[in-house]
């Protein structure tokens, strides 16, 4: 299973985009990189997921390099709201059923 | 549509008692799966279930068991309870599609005392 390193917290103010980097080195080649968060007290939720390039939904964007080497999860505008901890984890393939979760980047948006 | 369902979801125990948590995933999703949250180790897994089998299990001691019912509901039992054992138990459920998020319950909050 690959592992993920984050940074551990980031700070932003409302209306700022935030990304988030995640650096995963030993990705496999049938290896999706999700990214999930989580408020205190509920379970994480599925933001984004994407294999190569970019992706971009209602929420955020997910830019991820050619070698697939890292990521960056963009968060346009960000409000006080989505102050929460962020997670990022690879290996959501065919066959591959539990979610390795790391230490998460704990983000906080302040007025 | 309905998202996963965890019941209950505060539950205050006493060491050495045993608890049954449920967990009803999103229908039509077949594959349930639960993890355990505490400030000190953070998300881990904790097993997977698919049409009423165990597929994969986490590093957890045997008092920790589950299962699933023909309906794609599941419950997790945990026996013999320590102090350690007070987490967040959270259970996702997902299509079972290579490359397909998952949804989480909100979690069964556990207190052992």
């Amino acid at each position: 299973l690959a592992k993920t390193t984050q940074p551990i917290s980031m700070d932003s103010y409302e209306g700022q985009e935030v990304n988030i980097t995640c650096s995963h080195n030993n990705i496999a080649t049938n290896d999706y990189i999700t990214w999930y968060q989580q408020f205190p007290s509920q379970g994480p939720r599925f933001i984004i997921q994407g294999y190569k390039t970019k992706v971009t939904n209602e929420v955020a964007s997910l830019f991820i390099p050619a070698d697939r080497k890292s990521s960056t999860l963009s968060l346009p505008r960000v409000s006080l709201s989505d102050t929460a901890v962020y997670y990022c984890l690879v290996g959501l393939n065919t066959g591959f059923q539990k979610l390795v979760f790391g230490t998460g980047t704990r983000l906080l948006v302040s007025p | 549509k309905a998202g996963v369902t965890q019941t209950p979801r505060y539950l205050i125990k006493t060491r050495g008692q045993q608890v049954t948590l449920s967990c009803s995933p999103i229908s039509g999703h077949r594959s349930v799966s639960w993890y355990q949250q505490t400030p000190g180790q953070g998300l881990q897994f904790l097993f997977e279930y698919f049409s009423e089998t165990q597929r994969n299990k986490g590093n957890f001691p045997g008092r920790f068991s589950g299962r699933q019912f023909s309906n794609s509901r599941s419950e997790m039992n945990v026996s013999t309870l320590e102090l350690g054992d007070s987490a967040l138990y959270l259970c996702a459920s997902s299509l079972d599609r290579p490359g397909y998020g998952y949804t989480f319950g909100s979690g069964t909050r556990l207190t052992v005392v």
